[in-house]
């Protein structure tokens, strides 16, 4: 069965300070690979995504680190805030060979920011 | 633009009564459409897909089933429902391919 795999599962971070949430994969065929952030008792949100023919991509203070050869990629949030404070999942899709784009998607890592 | 609108928001539901689920979506035509489920604290589950009216795909064998009788309407049914099938729904659409999906604000459903 293709798997995401997510990590940490939770992630305490100072206002201010970096936050690295990590992903891999196992699928080679995946070729999109997006972020969503999810509030409490809402519907997760695209946060920011990657293809594999780039390497990096960032969105103001979300970067997106993509290492196709590791099948690895990682969010970072710069200067974290406590609005950051969520669950961030983790998603990669096959979206080429087959139409219906299904994303699978990795546990999730609730994100606290402390003030 | 587009949007997506889940009904109901909270829904506490008696075990062996029946269930549905509506979801809409405004402002594209022939979107792909899913639902999953969330379990607390958990990831996401994909029940089911859809990329086209009429067209169903299950991802996981359970109590549940889904029809598209419209190109913008997504409905989640049950005949009977289990103390199992308690848990955060979620709707979404996709333009199709690797496209972002956008999620409607979930329904809570409780079964007692």
């Amino acid at each position: 069965q293709q798997q995401v795999k997510q990590s940490p599962q939770s992630l305490i971070v100072q206002k201010g300070g970096i936050s690295i949430i990590n992903c891999a994969y196992e699928n080679t065929a995946f070729d999109y690979f997006p972020w969503y952030q999810q509030f409490p008792g809402k519907g997760p949100a695209l946060l920011i995504a990657i293809r594999p023919d780039v390497s990096e991509k960032k969105e103001g203070r979300f970067t997106i680190s993509f290492n196709k050869s590791a099948k690895q990629f990682s969010l970072h949030i710069m200067d974290s805030q406590p609005g950051d404070s969520a669950t961030y999942f983790c998603a990669a899709s096959d979206g080429l060979n087959t139409n219906a784009g299904k994303s699978t998607f990795g546990d999730g890592t609730t994100l606290t920011v402390k003030p | 633009s587009q949007t997506i609108h889940q009904w109901p928001a909270t829904l506490v539901q008696p075990v062996g009564s029946p269930l549905s689920l509506e979801c809409t979506v405004e402002g594209t035509s022939n979107p792909n459409l899913y639902w999953y489920r969330q379990a607390a604290g958990r990831g996401l589950q994909l029940l089911f897909y859809s990329v086209g009216i009429g067209q169903i795909s299950s991802e996981v064998p359970q109590n549940l089933s889904a029809s598209r009788p419209q190109d913008r309407q997504f409905i989640l049914s049950s005949k009977k429902l289990l103390l199992s099938d308690s848990g955060f729904y979620l709707c979404a659409w996709s333009r199709a391919g690797n496209q972002p999906q956008h999620f409607g604000d979930g329904t809570r459903l409780s079964i007692l």
